[in-house]
């Protein structure tokens, strides 16, 4: 595609409850990025792929968070058992190695 | 040592002034710095990035300075316009490896018409 996609662009769930998002990026990119962004705040990292390479989870921010990648292409972030503080924009990006990341729109995730 | 850190949190200019966003890092092997434009709703949108072997760069009314001794790096938005309102976000990568990036807090600019 033209550029990196996300779906959805929004979804409010309830406390407890497991989510889904997904994230498609620019075709070729090997590189593929989660950031988690909280309301007036910077990107948190959450993880990132690289090829067949073992993902860097390091910012992943509990085992409720867990995320997958098949080959180069589409991606999906999962949260378990979501909790209020789960909510956030989460920010999906890929790029080229050495090259610059592009953003996708981003998932707004609301946990009532 | 995996931190950027951008200053100010949050700015507010003129029309027509020069907004100043500064960041820090430790990492020396960092060696590429992107800043990032995000507007509201939308996601961060690469602006101008900078490589440590040259001091300035240009690109239309942004220029990004780097001070590599300092380790520091700043972007400067000449003839500011309320169109440039939005949160600016540097970050920092190692591209000679699979290296992810890392990104400050955002600065929020507000350009009064």
């Amino acid at each position: 595609g033209a550029g990196v996609s996300q779906s959805p662009s929004n979804k409010v769930t309830e406390k407890g409850k497991d989510v889904e998002l997904r994230c498609d990026p620019i075709s070729g990119h090997t590189a593929l990025y989660w950031y988690r962004q909280r309301l007036g705040q910077g990107l948190e990292f959450l993880i990132y792929f690289q090829g067949n390479s073992a993902p860097d989870k390091s910012g992943l921010p509990s085992d409720r968070f867990s995320a997958e990648r098949t080959g180069e292409s589409v991606s999906t972030l999962t949260i378990q058992r979501t909790q209020q503080e789960d909510s956030a924009v989460y920010l999906c990006a890929s790029s080229l190695v050495r090259s610059e990341a592009f953003f996708g729109q981003g998932t707004r995730l609301t946990v009532v | 040592q995996q931190q950027v850190k951008q200053s100010p949190q949050s700015l507010i200019v003129q029309k027509g002034g020069i907004p100043i966003i500064n960041c820090a890092y430790e990492n020396t092997a960092f060696d590429y710095f992107p800043w990032y434009q995000q507007f509201p709703g939308k996601g961060p949108a690469l602006l101008i990035a900078i490589r440590p072997d040259v001091s300035e760069k240009k690109e239309g009314r942004f220029t990004i300075s780097f001070n590599k001794s300092a380790k520091q790096f700043s972007l400067h938005i000449m003839d500011s316009q309320p169109g440039d309102s939005a949160t600016y976000f540097c970050a920092a990568s190692i591209t000679s490896g699979t290296y992810k990036y890392i990104f400050g807090t955002g600065t929020r600019l507000k350009v009064l018409a």
